[in-house]
């Protein structure tokens, strides 16, 4: 079974520039989530969804940051304009969210982003 | 609100020494318990799980048990080598279902 894909691996780019991640899923898997993870820090939740909604984006700074999930099954992350403040790595996860149980989340590779 | 405290690295061990990383919790409930793993310049791995009071999970030669008397899930092998090098979180999901992450812990494994 396939694991959680993202792309790209790196980007670097200079402040101000527009950015966007990719995120697919594991097949079957209904929540898909987008976290923030700094160096030698635990992981910040970002977006949560369910399906093609977002259930929790909060932490989502949205003056800058967009997600979408249109069909429910893979997810974008956008920053515009960039900042330096958001170089990290940019993790997706996704579970099988059943009943009032969430299941475990499985992480892919991560993005990691430099802003110059 | 629920937390995961777990201590603090970087604990450095020689190879075939045995591991203990102590993991706390406060939850209200009973939340199911994880441990991830993180090597170098990778995504985090699921490494083992508990969802439920004396249920163990293991994986790899690691365990923990979920001992809800002492909110407690430490993290053990008996022989840890140079590949286990890595940093290690433990974490829970809360009634929100949103993972809280300990700080987490670097492993450094010497030949």
């Amino acid at each position: 079974e396939a694991g959680v894909v993202q792309s790209p691996r790196y980007k670097i780019i200079e402040k101000k520039q527009p950015v966007a991640f990719w995120c697919n899923p594991i097949s079957g898997h209904n929540t898909l989530y987008w976290y923030l993870q700094n160096l030698g820090q635990g992981p910040e939740l970002l977006i949560r969804y369910e399906n093609e909604e977002a259930v929790d984006d909060s932490q989502l700074p949205k003056d800058r940051f967009s997600a979408e999930r249109l069909k429910g099954v893979d997810s974008t992350l956008k920053i515009q304009p960039a900042e330096l403040g958001d170089s990290a790595v940019y993790l997706c996860a996704s579970s099988l969210r059943r009943g009032g149980r969430s299941e475990t989340q499985y992480f892919g590779p991560g993005t990691r982003l430099l802003v110059l | 609100g629920d937390s995961v405290t777990q201590m603090e690295g970087p604990v450095t061990l020689s190879e075939e020494a045995f591991l203990t990383i102590n993991c706390t919790y406060t939850a209200t409930g009973y939340p199911s318990l994880f441990w991830y793993v993180q090597y170098p310049g990778e995504g985090l791995q699921l490494l083992l799980k508990a969802t439920k009071a004396d249920d163990k999970g293991s994986n790899k030669g690691f365990e923990a048990t979920y001992r809800k008397e002492t909110t407690s899930f430490h993290l053990e092998k008996g022989s840890v080598q140079v590949s286990d090098s890595a940093v290690y979180f433990c974490a829970l999901v809360d009634s929100n279902y949103q993972l809280i992450w300990g700080a987490g812990t670097k492993l450094i494994i010497k030949p």
